[in-house]
């Protein structure tokens, strides 16, 4: 069974730093691209980045270039995302979502709120 | 970027109902989009991909259609549990983007 686990979420205030962590288990992670993507309270999806397999080719959405990077360590079936510089509308939860066409697999999410 | 144009944002319709939802996107982005069924507090669940292969396990009466620019996905007869947000995603070209949701309320 594929899961994907979200961890690292939490409290951060305007322009501190947080790292969070998708462990993927239940299929070959290093076959495949993750993605990250969010969803602000209330608001809808929004696609946040793209790591393919063996980190040769990363996408970002304009709203996050230049503060996150995404990254993955395919000896521990894990994809990360390092968020510096984080603003109010950084706000939401997180979801790790594999494949690099429409993903089939999502985790549940892991909150993230920047607040002072 | 790509835009993706979803409409109607909400709809509200009884059980049985036939029920259409069309994404536009701002380019052709040939066959690379996929349709997503999102319930309160839960993540994502893939229905459709590449514009109208039924993803295993999702009831018949989803189907999508469409390329080029213009997609819709059908609920052909609208059940309870059908209540949720729907997204389409498109996967041509980078930045990924949504389409803005669609609320159906039964």
């Amino acid at each position: 069974e594929v899961q994907l686990v979200e961890s690292g979420g939490g409290l951060v205030k305007p322009g501190g730093s947080l790292r969070l962590s998708c462990a993927a288990s239940g299929f070959t992670f290093s076959d495949y691209s993750m993605n990250w993507v969010r969803q602000a309270p209330g608001k809808g999806l929004e696609w946040v980045s793209l790591i393919d397999s063996t980190s040769s080719y990363i996408y970002y959405a304009d709203s996050v270039k230049g503060r996150f990077t995404i990254s993955r360590d395919n000896a521990k079936n894990s994809v990360f995302l390092q968020m510096n510089s984080l603003r109010a509308e950084d706000t939401a939860v997180y979801y790790c979502a594999e494949g690099s066409t429409a993903p089939g697999y999502w985790g549940r999410g892991t909150l993230v709120t920047v607040s002072s | 970027d790509i835009q993706m144009t979803q409409s109607p944002s909400s709809l509200s319709a009884s059980v049985g109902d036939r029920v259409t939802i069309t994404c536009r996107a701002s380019q052709g982005i040939r066959n690379d989009l996929g349709w997503y069924q999102q319930k309160p507090g839960k993540a994502p669940k893939r229905l459709i991909l590449e514009a109208s292969t039924l993803q295993s396990g999702v009831p018949s009466r989803f189907s999508g259609s469409g390329s080029g620019t213009e997609f819709t996905l059908t609920i052909s007869s609208l059940q309870p549990d059908d209540s949720a947000t729907y997204y389409c995603l498109q996967h041509d070209s980078y930045p990924r983007t949504f389409g803005q949701g669609t609320k159906v309320e039964i």
